[in-house]
């Protein structure tokens, strides 16, 4: 079983949709990582985070350590936003060089 | 700034050969590492580093070395290529991993083919 578990693995939403994302990790993280890889395969960095909600612009971000669950929430999505979302996490202390990454959530929005 | 430059873009190797992917950061970054991306799995790490002269293995570093001499310069080295490693790699770095303040910046891929 994946340590990082992404769901859905694809989505399609029409423009004007709320999205989100779900990531559901196994192990004790010092912090978890969003990232967008656009259809040319270069790949950002989105957020980074280690406890409660991060939003820049339409894009927000919440961790739950307890349940050991994230969520990625896209409003009013636009088809600029397709791409693969990608979770990732830094294990706990001593290990925090080791990211493991899920495999992916292919969204495509549509006008 | 040029962030992470990763080269080539594009690589084709003969089974047997050897290659060297370059990656170099001008961020100052501590952080650098190295992924391998195949269809339907994830990013997986291959190796990684903390600092000048220190690297160390991830989840799949069979048939791949790497060094890091200097901060900025992060090479990653197939001695013997095998067709298993066709893949899109990846560089990447950060100013420390584990800093809520510090997020990965990542080199645009290298697409390796190795018949």
């Amino acid at each position: 079983k994946n340590e990082v578990e992404q769901s859905p693995q694809n989505l399609t939403a029409q423009e004007g949709e709320f999205i989100t994302i779900n990531c559901s990790y196994s192990v004790g993280i010092s912090a978890l990582h969003w990232l967008q890889q656009h259809p040319g395969g270069g790949i950002v960095s989105l957020f980074m985070l280690s406890s409660g909600k991060k939003k820049h612009g339409r894009l927000i971000a919440t961790i739950n350590i307890q349940e050991k669950h994230s969520s990625l929430h896209i409003t009013a999505s636009h088809p600029r936003d397709s791409a693969v979302y990608i979770c990732a996490v830094s294990p706990g202390i001593g290990t925090a060089s080791k990211l493991t990454f899920g495999t992916g959530t292919r969204l495509q929005v549509t006008l | 700034n040029a962030g992470v430059t990763q080269t080539p873009k594009f690589q084709v190797l003969k089974t047997g050969q050897s290659m060297t992917l370059q990656c170099a950061q001008d961020m100052n970054h501590e952080y650098m590492s190295w992924y391998r991306q195949d269809p339907g799995m994830g990013l997986r790490l291959i190796h990684y580093s903390v600092g000048a002269g220190i690297t160390d293995q991830g989840e799949v570093p069979n048939g791949y070395n790497v060094s890091r001499s200097t901060t900025e310069d992060f090479p990653l080295r197939l001695l013997s290529a095998a067709p298993s490693q066709t893949s899109v790699y990846f560089c990447a770095s950060s100013y420390s991993i584990a800093s809520v303040g510090s997020p990965l910046h990542f080199g645009n891929g290298t697409r390796l083919t190795v018949t």
